[in-house]
């Protein structure tokens, strides 16, 4: 199966800030990731997927790039509801698998 | 809108059953695959297993292999998932969610859609 790692596995940062996150897969994806946020309590949410298609609802400052095995999700200024944890997943290959996450947190 | 509820979660020993449902409303059920996926308290995602809109095609996880059943009824607008021999490490949150991007024989392996989850813990 495909194994996706996610670094760093926590980031602390203040509102305003832009915001980073790494995704590394075991092998190529061609454009098949996504990428989910998860607030503490709630089901996780589509934001990205095929590598920087915003879902439905997501806001502008939410943006996703890369390809093959590398991929990043950029949040361009850290709004107050977007400290959360943040999931990439492939769907190139069965199983589709997710990354370990990403707890961006408030500092 | 999309809606996705769950149910049926509970706490069960270990070697017991439990079925759990998911109703589902706001989109066409009996055109599009389903998923369950299941969260581990404090952990990650965990794909489970994948049901197409036809029930023809079936995928599990190597984990819920021969344990697990995925099975679903477009009469009720229902999926379900079967969890027989049940271990400590089945306990989760587990989620029901939409295949997305495409419907009826595609298959596109993105969640796009979610329930709010339902929880099983596995304990003596």
């Amino acid at each position: 199966e495909i194994v996706l790692t996610q670094s760093p596995a926590t980031l602390s940062l203040s509102p305003g800030e832009r915001v980073t996150l790494s995704c590394r897969a075991s092998q190529s994806l061609s454009n098949f990731l996504a990428w989910f946020q998860q607030k503490p309590g709630q089901a996780p949410r589509l934001l990205i997927y095929d590598v920087s298609k915003r879902a439905t609802g997501i806001p502008g400052r939410f943006s996703g790039s890369g390809a093959g095995t590398d991929f990043t999700l950029t949040i361009s200024s850290l709004e107050p509801e977007d400290f959360a944890v943040y999931y990439c997943q492939q769907r190139s290959n069965w199983p589709p698998t997710f990354g370990g996450g990403t707890k961006v947190e408030i500092k | 809108q999309v809606q996705l509820v769950e149910s049926g979660g509970g706490v069960v020993q270990p070697g017991g059953s439990l079925r759990l449902s998911c109703e589902a409303s706001g989109f066409t059920f009996t055109d599009s695959g389903m998923h369950w996926v299941r969260q581990a308290p404090g952990k990650g995602l965990e794909w489970v297993a994948f049901i197409r809109y036809d029930e023809n095609i079936k995928y599990y996880a190597d984990s819920v292999k021969g344990r697990f059943t995925i099975s679903r009824d477009n009469s009720k607008n229902t999926l379900y998932l079967q969890m027989n021999s049940l271990r400590p490490e089945d306990t989760a949150v587990y989620y029901c969610a939409k295949d997305g991007l495409c419907g009826g024989a595609c298959i596109s392996r993105l969640f796009d859609y979610w329930g709010q989850g339902t929880l099983v813990t596995v304990s003596s």
